[in-house]
């Protein structure tokens, strides 16, 4: 069974840098065409894709937000972790990671239950 | 960036009743890279629908995907009690994933 869940602090401050782990089981990072992603919603908000990192370690990142976000994974830890610098209150939302594959063409198949983090002084 | 535009915002339509939820793309999009999600209050989104037809495993076959190139369409034939949510359209193509905005579905 396929699972991910999402942790990292509920409260941070304004610029500080926020640090999520997405903890997963069920598979492996290292079998081929598998990716994970880090997608938020601010309350009441759209969801909003973040990032994505392959198992062949490429990267990609929201064009609007890719000079505060690096991703990477522990593929011995099976984790994904996702860093996100000079935290802003906009930035006020759940996180959750998601799976997907090339079996799904991509598509989020499995989802974590979302970490919700709120950004304030 | 692919910008995606769902139509209406909030559909208010009564059990029974089909739904039909539009998706456009700012640009063409490769079918097999567009998927439907649905997602209740304090829920994480569910994939409905991916490569734009193909039904994910345990949705309900009231539930079906259609379109091509900038036009998509969700449609549920039959709205049942627990269909009432939000459903949202993606793109993931680009390499860079985008979300459209999202359909209400609500009880009239």
């Amino acid at each position: 069974q396929v699972t991910l869940k999402e942790s990292g602090p509920a409260l941070v401050k304004p610029t500080q840098t926020l640090t999520l782990t997405c903890s997963f089981s069920g598979f492996s990072l290292r079998s081929s065409g598998v990716r994970v992603s880090w997608i938020r919603q601010s309350p009441g908000k759209a969801l909003e894709w973040l990032a994505r990192i392959d198992w062949d370690d490429d990267k990609f990142y929201s064009t609007s937000l890719k000079t505060r976000l690096t991703i990477s994974k522990d593929t011995s830890k099976n984790q994904v972790v996702l860093t996100m610098t000079n935290m802003d209150p906009v930035d006020t939302a759940t996180y959750f990671c998601a799976r997907s594959s090339t079996t799904y063409y991509g598509a989020f198949h499995v989802w974590g239950q979302g970490t919700m983090v709120t950004v304030s002084s | 960036e692919i910008v995606l535009t769902q139509s209406p915002g909030t559909l208010s339509l009564s059990p029974g009743e089909k739904a039909t939820l539009s998706c456009r793309a700012s640009q063409n999009i490769f079918s097999q890279y567009f998927a439907w999600y649905q997602q209740k209050p304090g829920q994480a989104p569910r994939l409905l629908i991916y490569g734009t037809s193909t039904r994910a495993t345990g949705i309900p076959d009231r539930f079906s995907g259609s379109g091509s190139g900038t036009e998509f369409t969700l449609t549920i034939s039959r709205l049942e009690p627990e269909d009432f949510a939000v459903y949202y359209c993606q793109q993931y193509g680009s390499s860079i994933g985008t979300f459209g905005h999202g359909t209400r579905v609500e009880i009239k």
